[in-house]
């Protein structure tokens, strides 16, 4: 049982380059999330799901696209790198943990943009 | 919309000593609320959560948080740190137990232990 996991673990891009971090978890929820985390900011949400097939936009969705590919798998996808994207990005799942829904975290990918 | 302060940016405590950290929240009605613990270049790490019942909730590695309605807190405490504490911690509110309810979180706390 891995938990969440998240691909790549480091990344740099140059401006205007695209790419996709992948998130996967294995706990069987329906809900899942991407943040990303600034010095001094916590952690902001991007984009949610609430289930497989539907997306939401949070508190910072510009410049980001999200696909929740099945029950397992939520992508982020920069379409042109800017360097105010640069960030550690985290995913998250949650579940009903004793009746309680929590959220698990993946490790992160840290994002440089150039 | 619910909001979480974190008024303590950085916090330094010695092995040994004991350690609060401060977390006070805005939100009408009951709130669900959260301890995660960031160890430096990893993911977040859930210590503990309050949902209802008892306000004094104990987590995991010896912390343990209370639940102050009338104070809107949700302090951090351990009663003696060890050096492997030093993480960063966050506090996090939700409105309600739905799968579809994001957190929010404060700007967290770094805890630096000396020897």
């Amino acid at each position: 049982n891995a938990g969440v996991t998240q691909t790549p673990k480091f990344q740099v891009l140059k401006t205007g380059q695209s790419m996709t971090l992948q998130c996967a978890q294995d706990m069987n929820h329906n809900s899942m999330y991407w943040y990303r985390q600034d010095p001094g900011m916590g952690l902001r949400l991007i984009y949610y799901s609430a289930s497989e097939g539907t997306t939401d936009k949070g508190e910072v969705p510009n410049g980001y696209n999200v696909s929740r590919l099945n029950k397992r798998e939520f992508s982020l996808r920069l379409e042109s790198a800017a360097p105010s994207q640069t960030s550690v990005y985290f995913c998250a799942s949650s579940g009903l943990d004793r009746g309680q829904e929590t959220q698990y975290f993946g490790p992160g990918t840290r994002l440089l943009v150039l | 919309a619910q909001s979480v302060t974190q008024p303590d940016i950085h916090i330094t405590v010695s092995e040994g000593a004991s350690l609060e950290l401060r977390c006070n929240y805005s939100y009408g009605a009951t709130p669900y609320l959260f301890w995660y613990v960031q160890s430096p270049g990893q993911g977040l790490q859930l210590l503990l959560k309050y949902f209802s019942g008892d306000t004094l909730v104990q987590g995991i590695k010896g912390f343990e948080a209370e639940f102050k309605r009338s104070q809107s807190s949700f302090n951090l405490r351990k009663p003696s740190v060890h050096w492997s504490d030093a993480a960063e911690y966050f506090c996090a509110v939700k409105r309600s137990n739905f799968g579809n309810e994001k957190l929010t979180f404060g700007t967290g706390t770094r805890l630096t232990i000396i020897p």
